[in-house]
């Protein structure tokens, strides 16, 4: 079965220095993968969509990278801030309909 | 991007009752989707909500237990019935983006059920 995996631990970082999230998949190829900031009471929000032929996307300090020969995608938050503390999601399209497999997101943490 | 308000925010309630959660949408969507999210757990779709039809919901989730309505593009409700504390979550609701649904996802704040 289709399976996404995200670091269940969280990741502590210090203020200023570039943080790396990873999401390894399985069993599938996803023509698009998504990443999410989820804080604390609230909903997940979008921050980045990268597709199966793009190697690399960036917006301001995020850069998300997608390898589909190794099934990952690698999230990188660089400058990092104390603001940027939050537990990010990944999520990966089904090919066969409409619906998105999500991970279970890694809480990043930086210290100021 | 969309906007979307939930109500209520959060609520306890008692075992055997039912709670009905309200999503508003500030334009008009043609795909509206309820997910649940336990503790430290992955996102989970109940159902998808068009307009016009029947909700389709996933495996493990039924109509009686969790009924949704749709009446008009910009507004769907979903009530968990007869609830028991396996019930306490948060549910969620969302809308596709311009894109589709496969390539963006806006969500509301969330619900946050307790249920004694």
């Amino acid at each position: 079965s289709q399976k996404i995996e995200q670091n269940s631990e969280a990741l502590n970082i210090q203020e200023g220095k570039t943080a790396t999230l990873t999401c390894n998949y399985t069993n599938y190829s996803p023509a698009y993968l998504q990443w999410y900031r989820q804080d604390p009471g609230r909903g997940p929000v979008f921050l980045l969509l990268i597709r199966e032929n793009e190697k690399e996307k960036r917006k301001e300090r995020l850069k998300v990278t997608f390898d589909t020969t190794l099934k990952q995608s690698l999230f990188h938050i660089t400058a990092s801030q104390p603001a940027d503390s939050a537990t990010y999601l990944c999520a990966l399209d089904q090919d066969s309909n409409y619906q998105l497999i999500w991970g279970a997101g890694t809480k990043l943490i930086i210290k100021p | 991007s969309a906007v979307i308000s939930q109500k209520p925010s959060r609520d306890i309630c008692q075992r055997g009752t039912s709670l009905t959660i309200q999503c508003q949408v500030d334009s008009q969507v043609t795909m509206m989707f309820w997910y649940r999210q336990q503790p430290g757990q992955s996102l989970t779709l109940i159902a998808t909500a068009n307009q016009g039809s029947e909700a389709t919901y996933e495996s493990g989730f039924v109509i009686d237990k969790f009924p949704i309505s749709r009446p008009n593009l910009t507004f769907s409700t979903l009530t968990v019935s007869n609830m028991s504390p396996e019930d306490s979550s948060i549910y969620l609701c969302s809308v596709e983006g311009a894109g589709g649904p496969r390539e963006t996802q806006y969500f509301g704040p969330g619900t946050r059920l307790l249920v004694l």
